[in-house]
């Protein structure tokens, strides 16, 4: 069965410095990869996806994620973090042939002022 | 509409009551899929439903739940004899057929359901 695992159920970081949250994936299959981000009182967002090509990933809002095949992870990163970046991110998998997506159990990112 | 639409925004409820969510997708999207979000369960898949096929249904935690989706668009999500387990906000997305892959999901803005 696939699953996600997001082993941080909270990470801080410092404004200005660079952030990284975990994930690993398991799955049969080339997996296709998501991250979400969940701002306070407002919906889930698409952040960015892998599919295929780069193993590096851009996305929304200076974000983003290195694909690693050998260590079937997908961490989530940035350069420099914002406060605004504060929010909860969830780190999701398709498998071919199977229209729903598995999320992680999602982990908060605070940055401190 | 412009995005996805559920309602009721906050249910709370009676232990034993029956409730009903609605969402209703974005104009066009032929996929939409049911999560509850759960504190500390990260979102769990409930229900998927793609065009005319039948409903993938692997993720109902039980047989108290069930849902519908009439005439390919509006999707009623029923909970019945509710529990205080099923306490939760529940996110309905939609996407464009394949869309998960290409497109993403589109969410709502949830139902927190409370039950007491």
């Amino acid at each position: 069965a696939q699953s996600v695992a997001q082993p941080e159920d909270q990470v801080n970081v410092a404004e200005g410095n660079p952030l990284t949250v975990k994930c690993t994936y398991s799955v049969s299959g080339n997996p296709y990869l998501f991250w979400y981000v969940q701002y306070p009182n407002r919906g889930l967002q698409f952040l960015l996806k892998y599919i295929t090509g780069d193993n590096l990933v851009k996305g929304s809002y200076g974000f983003e994620a290195e694909f690693n095949k050998s260590q079937t992870s997908f961490h989530l990163k940035k350069p420099s973090a914002l406060v605004s970046d504060s929010a909860l991110y969830f780190c999701a998998v398709r498998v071919w042939r199977d229209d729903k997506i598995i999320f992680g159990k999602g982990t908060r990112l605070h940055i401190l002022p | 509409g412009a995005g996805v639409s559920q309602s009721p925004s906050n249910k709370v409820t009676e232990k034993g009551k029956d409730v009903e969510l609605r969402c209703d997708p974005i104009s066009g999207h032929t996929a939409l899929y049911w999560y509850r979000q759960s504190l500390g369960q990260g979102l769990e898949f409930l229900i998927y439903f793609q065009g005319n096929s039948a409903p993938d249904k692997s993720g109902l935690p039980s047989d108290r739940f069930s849902a519908e989706r009439t005439g390919g668009s509006v999707s009623t999500l029923t909970i019945q004899r509710t529990q205080q387990e099923d306490s939760a906000v529940y996110l309905c997305a939609s996407s464009m057929g394949q869309g998960a892959l290409n497109y993403g999901y589109t969410f709502g803005s949830g139902t927190r359901l409370t039950v007491v």
